[in-house]
């Protein structure tokens, strides 16, 4: 299994541009998240999907933010417009449901966001 | 007062050194316990899962948890220079059906850095 698979790995852009993020989970996760982290913040949950259902959306920062999992393999992340404070490493990862347990996530590598 | 709390260091040892990385976290609820090495540009990975109290051992690595006192450790021993990474706990409660939220809530992370 390839794992994780995120893109881009770079992105720089300037303010106020829109920015799309991509994220194909592992084959058979039902669990997809999305993290922004920062030196500053560390890890934040933005939101997750349950069988391509958003479930908690909680943590997106604000209405620049929209998510959207079309399908059990792709997810994407939009920034629109992009501000210099959304400059962060965003991570997507993955996981299976197993009744009564949770063994954890699989993350991919990151998008490396900087906008300018 | 943050749910899990962790401290960010820097930490930096020699090599051979046993490590000890901590987390405290105020939720009584929780029962899965992990730790993520996170290496410089790259997405946190799975090191240790525990279930509940007791001890686990892999190799060079053990992963307490002791309930009572809301503490949990990962101890590094023969600590090496490729163990130079962010050291990142995570923790959820228990999950009674397959559809219930699995969301892990992260620490901060610790800096370590192992020196030849």
């Amino acid at each position: 299994d390839a794992g994780v698979i995120q893109s881009p790995r770079h992105e720089v852009t300037e303010m106020g541009q829109e920015v799309t993020l991509r994220c194909k989970p592992i084959s058979g996760h039902d669990y997809l998240f999305w993290y922004r982290q920062t030196m500053m913040r560390g890890l934040e949950l933005l939101i997750y999907f349950n069988n391509n259902v958003p479930i908690d959306d909680s943590g997106m920062p604000e209405d620049r933010f929209s998510a959207k999992m079309p399908n059990a393999s792709f997810s994407t992340l939009k920034i629109q417009p992009s501000e210099p404070r959304d400059s962060a490493v965003y991570f997507c990862a993955s996981s299976a449901s197993v009744l009564g347990a949770n063994y954890g996530y699989t993350f991919g590598s990151g998008t490396r966001l900087t906008v300018v | 007062q943050k749910e899990v709390e962790q401290d960010p260091g820097p930490l930096s040892v020699p090599e051979g050194a046993i490590v000890s990385l901590n987390c405290t976290y105020s939720n009584s609820a929780f029962q899965y316990f992990m730790w993520y090495r996170q290496y410089s540009r790259k997405g946190p990975e799975l090191l240790m899962y525990t279930y509940s109290s007791g001890n686990k051992e892999d190799g060079r690595f053990t992963a307490q948890v002791d309930k009572s006192s809301k503490y949990i450790s990962l101890f590094i021993r023969d600590s090496q220079p490729s163990d130079s990474a962010t050291y990142l706990c995570a923790m959820s409660p228990p999950l009674t059906t397959s559809g219930s939220a699995r969301q892990l809530t992260f620490g901060s992370g610790t800096q370590l850095t192992v020196l030849p």
